[in-house]
């Protein structure tokens, strides 16, 4: 099977301006979690979609939203990006159950300037 | 706050030896597990360990569990430079999966 698949793999945007990623799960699981990895913060929760619903929320600013779409693909928006946006956002699926292994996708590189 | 955390925070070993990275929770967990992050790229998953589970072994590596005292340690046996990456453990906490700080290991030929 194809793994978890992220695009764009980079990304230079400038203050203000929004962004959205896309995320292509592994074929039939219908779990998506997206977290940002930071050198100052690790990695944090961002958000998680199951079967289109958002089942689960991280402690992010509403800036930060997702979908998932009827396939299982989804896409996460910042909105008025900021400075300490810039960081590496991960993509993770999974069968279904929330604490189950978890593939990553390659991340996607987000610089803000 | 995160609800692993790793020590040491880097470690640095010659090749053939053996790595140890320890893990520490917080609150009570359904499963433990472990990954590995080659530089800047996604996550790799290794090994879960569940609850109910004290030890477990996946080829070079073996995991161990003490729900008593919330740890957890990784043993990477007969070290080899490709094995030079960030390793994290993480735990079911609060419905999502909350992730380490990790650990470094270089692994030096």
């Amino acid at each position: 099977k194809a793994g978890v698949t992220q695009t764009p793999r980079y990304l230079i945007k400038t203050r203000g301006q929004q962004v959205t990623l896309s995320c292509s799960p592994i074929s039939g699981h219908r779990s998506v979690s997206w977290y940002q990895q930071t050198p100052g913060q690790g990695l944090q929760f961002l958000f998680e979609y199951f079967s289109e619903t958002q089942r689960n929320k991280g402690n992010f600013p509403g800036r930060f939203s997702g979908r998932q779409f009827s396939n299982s693909r989804s896409e996460m928006n910042v909105s008025t990006l900021e400075l300490g946006d810039s960081a590496l956002y991960l993509c993770a699926s999974s069968l279904g159950t929330r604490q189950e292994t978890q593939y990553f996708g390659p991340g996607t590189r987000l610089l803000v300037l | 706050s995160q609800q692993g955390e790793e020590d040491p925070q880097a470690l640095s070993i010659q090749e053939g030896e053996n790595a140890t990275m320890n893990c520490s929770y917080k609150t009570s967990i359904n499963n433990l597990q472990w990954y590995r992050q080659n530089s800047g790229r996604g996550l790799v998953h290794l090994i879960l360990i569940r609850s109910n589970e004290r030890e477990k072994h996946s080829g070079r590596l073996r995991v161990t569990l003490d729900t008593s005292k919330k740890s957890s340690s990784l043993l990477i046996t007969a070290s080899r430079a490709a094995d030079t990456a960030s390793y994290f453990c993480a735990t079911d906490g609060g419905n999502k999966l909350v992730f380490g700080a990790g650990t470094i290991l270089r692994v030096k030929s």
